[in-house]
């Protein structure tokens, strides 16, 4: 069936480094992905979505790609912050409202 | 911003309890979900709601039924409690109908059947 799915389900990177979350989709018709982010003892929480009709969208330290011919998507984390620890979720409610397992990223000082 | 807010943190509940889940948002959101997350599992849904009264099964709703009296409100009640229902319980709510909404979610409720 459709499916989105994350890369890896741990990362690793030191404070100050940049770090990039992976996710790949299957469902061509989707057209529109969230990210989500979840702290430790917390629900996800938003942090950035994007169209189809974009390639990328930028927030404020968060970048995230899309590159529908290789039904790929990417968040980006600039200058990555112990802060940022969490499990980051890829959603395309398009496809189906369940999430999968999310990438752990762990900030280390 | 808005504000989903679960009725308890944590829960400690026995076998063949039935068990009520309460769920609450602000923002007059038409649209309430019901996941569960164990480790390893990622989120799975197990009921949604796009409107009062309404209710769809989710990926794994066996041994689960909700409630949704009021827009404001969606309720998870697990009718005879077993030790596999231990697990994060999360609620969530969008706005719109379709799905391009993100949602909003709760805090959890942490389940122990014991």
């Amino acid at each position: 069936g459709e499916s989105v799915g994350l890369h890896l389900p741990t990362l690793s990177v030191q404070e100050g480094d940049n770090s990039i979350i992976n996710c790949a989709y299957s469902n061509s018709a989707s057209d529109y992905f969230i990210w989500y982010k979840q702290e430790s003892g917390k629900g996800p929480q938003f942090i950035i979505d994007i169209r189809s009709n974009m390639d990328k969208r930028q927030g404020q330290r968060v970048t995230v790609l899309l590159n529908k011919t290789v039904k790929h998507l990417s968040l980006q984390i600039a200058a990555t912050q112990p802060g940022d620890s969490a499990v980051y979720f890829c959603a395309d409610p398009h496809s189906t409202l369940t999430f999968g397992k999310g990438t752990m990223l762990l900030v280390s000082p | 911003d808005v504000k989903v807010t679960q009725s308890s943190r944590y829960l400690v509940k026995r076998t063949g309890e039935k068990v009520f889940l309460e769920c609450v948002q602000d923002m007059d959101h038409e649209n309430m979900f019901w996941y569960r997350q164990d480790p390893g599992l990622g989120l799975r849904l197990i009921y949604f709601s796009y409107d009062v009264k309404m209710k769809e099964k989710g990926d794994i709703p066996e041994g689960y039924s909700v409630s949704r009296e009021k827009k404001e409100r969606f309720s998870l009640i697990l009718e005879s409690a077993s030790t596999n229902q231990t697990s994060m319980y999360l609620c969530a709510s969008s706005f719109s109908s379709g799905k391009r909404s993100p949602l909003h979610f709760g805090n959890g409720t942490r389940l122990t059947v014991t």
